[in-house]
């Protein structure tokens, strides 16, 4: 399986701020994802990043508020933007090389927002 | 899109007990379902994969069963340890989308 490197794995910003989250895997993967888990909750997916063209957001995420880029099969960010104290959650990246793969997923970024 | 439960939201369990998590969901064209552990404060670790051809897989004191026509699939643990204590996730695609949807979790916690 794909192996990602996330960073930064947590941070402290403030209210206004915007952070932008990295996501590095070790081998080409077709399909990328970035998924919230607000505390004490499960995981919410945000959007699908696609390589080369404009992320596909799920409802409740525009792209204003988490604008995400993936220019090649590796790499992808994901911006949390004009942060409030809501936005305060784990953010993770998950990667799937092909359909009959399984999901592999970062080790996760821990964002509190002051 | 996928909807996925998982049942019980919390368990504690004695140590050496056999135990099975549950969780359904509403979309039976299913491509993969996959099983996660996360620990308090950690990322995911993947326990099983099942993909859509398959009925079960096992790793160890892992069994997962998947049955796609009632729209359930159990995650059977043997001889539970303490060591297993954390939050068991259940997720699942479809057909129509390449995402995994994720249900709530289910806590466990194995007393020594």
């Amino acid at each position: 399986s794909a192996v990602i490197s996330q960073k930064p794995s947590r941070d402290i910003c403030q209210r206004g701020t915007s952070l932008t989250i990295q996501c590095q895997v070790d081998s080409q993967v077709t399909m990328m994802f970035w998924y919230r888990q607000q505390p004490g909750q499960s995981l919410t997916l945000i959007a699908t990043a696609n390589q080369g063209s404009e992320a596909t957001y799920e409802s409740g995420f525009v792209i204003d508020k988490f604008p995400i880029s993936r220019p090649n099969l590796t790499f992808s960010t994901l911006t949390v933007s004009n942060m409030s104290p809501e936005d305060s959650s784990i953010y993770l990246c998950s990667a799937r090389q092909a359909r009959n793969y399984g999901y592999t997923f970062g080790s996760g970024t821990r964002l509190t927002v002051v | 899109k996928q909807e996925v439960t998982q049942i019980p939201a919390a368990l504690s369990v004695p140590e050496g007990e056999n135990l099975v998590l549950n969780c359904s969901f509403t979309d039976s064209a299913i491509y993969n379902l996959q099983w996660f552990r996360q620990d308090p404060g950690k990322g995911l670790t993947s326990l099983l994969l099942i993909q859509s051809s398959q009925r079960e897989q096992t790793s160890g004191r892992l069994n997962a069963s998947l049955d796609k026509s009632s729209g359930r699939s159990t995650l059977y643990i043997a001889a539970s340890q303490p060591g297993d204590s954390a939050t068991y996730l259940c997720a699942a695609d479809s057909n129509s989308g390449y995402a995994l949807n994720f249900g709530k979790g289910t806590s466990l916690l194995v007393t020594p």
